[in-house]
């Protein structure tokens, strides 16, 4: 079955600090990688996205990991700010009827405090 | 400005009542698909759409029909709404759908 898995569910660090969120799947065909942030009661932006040869892809202070072959993927953010307080989702796409389909991981919550 | 636009953005209607979420977006894409999103259950994939008059099942259809009958426009109808699918509602849209996909606002909708 594919599955996306994210952890932790929810995160408190102090500004300033460094976290790294994980992301785990058994999605299969592999088609690409992303993360998104989404803030509360919005909708979802893009931070980064992966094909199968990436293993590393940087956006300002985010800067995302792939290792295709454990299936495994982080999200590292680094000098966190307030503003970077959200849902942090992980998303699979596998090649599905001549497209793609996404596969959702549930999200890390991240809250990152004064 | 490139964007998905989504309508309403509140609603609150009674079981039973038939409604409409539109969603259009400018940037001449492809891809576009319906979401709703519960606390602790993640967005889960209603419906999608490759092209024009192209449109397919994701994982929670039921309840839920779509139409894509020009491409900028993806409305969302719920014939009979019940008060399971109190929820919020993303509309996005790709090139195609192994990119990136920007999103709508959402939609919050209350079914009393």
């Amino acid at each position: 079955k594919n599955q996306v898995e994210q952890s932790p569910q929810s995160l408190i660090i102090l500004e300033g600090k460094n976290c790294t969120l994980q992301c785990n799947y058994t999605v299969s065909p592999f088609s690409n990688l992303r993360w998104y942030k989404q803030d509360t009661g919005r909708g979802p932006v893009s931070l980064t996205i992966m094909t199968f040869s990436e293993n590393t892809k940087s956006n300002g202070r985010y800067t995302a990991t792939l290792d295709a072959d454990t299936k495994q993927s982080s999200l590292h953010i680094t000098a966190s700010q307030l503003s970077d307080s959200a849902s942090y989702i992980c998303v699979v796409s596998t090649i599905y009827n001549q497209g793609g389909k996404l596969i959702f991981g549930q999200g890390t919550e991240l809250s990152v405090k004064p | 400005e490139a964007q998905v636009t989504q309508n309403p953005r509140y609603l609150i209607t009674v079981t039973g009542k038939k409604l409409t979420v539109t969603c259009s977006q400018n940037m001449n894409h492809e891809y576009m698909s319906w979401y709703r999103q519960d606390p602790g259950l993640g967005l889960r994939q209603i419906y999608y759409s490759m092209n024009v008059e192209v449109t397919d099942k994701g994982d929670v259809p039921e309840g839920y029909k779509v139409s894509r009958k020009e491409k900028r426009n993806f409305p969302l109808i719920l014939e009979s709404p019940s008060p399971n699918q109190t929820s919020l509602y993303f509309c996005a849209s790709s090139s195609n759908s192994r990119i990136e996909q920007f999103f709508g606002p959402g939609t919050r909708l209350t079914v009393l």
